[in-house]
């Protein structure tokens, strides 16, 4: 089964400043990796997501994630941080499960507080 | 239309009633899943439905009864709930259950159990 770590629970930063949340993956193949994101109350929006190709993929809200296979990572970065980019923030990855299909398995999410 | 509508979007039942939930896409997309998410916990697989039948069940309790009655709906029926299983239940659906799919998510029903 493949799995995702995030590393940090919680990361504070200040209006401006860079944005780097990490994920870390375990994969015996070719991971599908996936950014989402969760305001207070609502649904996950996908924020960006890896395949194939090129392995710096940039995102909506100016985010961007590049795969690094040789350090098992697909962390996140924005370059300046915005009041609204507070949220939970989910990596996840798409996971075969068995015979039956794949579905999307999701890590323990990092919630971003951004201060003025 | 890149929605997926959930409803109801909040809901109080008591350990006796039965009651459902109700997702809709119109995407096109023909696998669509449930999941749970509790408070400050990501979201966990419970069903995956494949063009309109059950692929997996994610060893989910017999009071939590998935139906698929066609390709845009999908249905949660709830019987004799816990109050351990109030939580977020969020519908998604993607373009097929290829690995290459990315999921579409609803904006969930807030579900308390009294």
């Amino acid at each position: 089964a493949q799995s995702v770590t995030q590393l940090g629970s919680h990361v504070s930063v200040s209006e401006g400043a860079l944005v780097l949340l990490r994920c870390n993956y375990s994969s015996s193949v070719p991971p599908y990796l996936f950014w989402y994101v969760q305001y207070p109350n609502q649904g996950l929006q996908l924020l960006l997501k890896y395949t194939t190709g090129a392995t710096l993929v940039k995102g909506i809200n100016g985010f961007e994630a590049e795969f690094k296979k040789s350090e098992t990572s697909f962390h996140l970065t924005k370059p300046s941080a915005h009041m609204s980019d507070a949220a939970e923030y989910f990596c996840a990855v798409s996971d075969l499960l068995g015979q039956a299909g794949t579905a999307l398995i999701f890590g323990k999410g990092t919630t971003l507080s951004v201060s003025s | 239309d890149t929605e997926v509508t959930q409803t109801p979007k909040h809901l109080v039942m008591g350990m006796t009633n039965k009651k459902s939930l109700k997702c809709e896409q119109h995407m096109g997309h023909r696998a669509m899943y449930w999941y749970k998410q509790k408070a400050k916990k990501p979201p966990e697989l419970m069903f995956v439905y494949s063009y309109e039948k059950l692929s997996i069940n994610e060893s989910v309790p017999s009071r939590f009864s998935p139906e698929c009655p066609n390709s845009s709906l999908l249905n949660l029926h709830l019987h004799a709930l816990q109050p351990e299983d109030s939580a977020l239940y969020l519908c998604a659906s993607s373009q097929d259950e290829g690995v290459v799919g990315e999921a579409f998510f609803g904006q969930g029903t807030r579900l308390t159990v009294v």
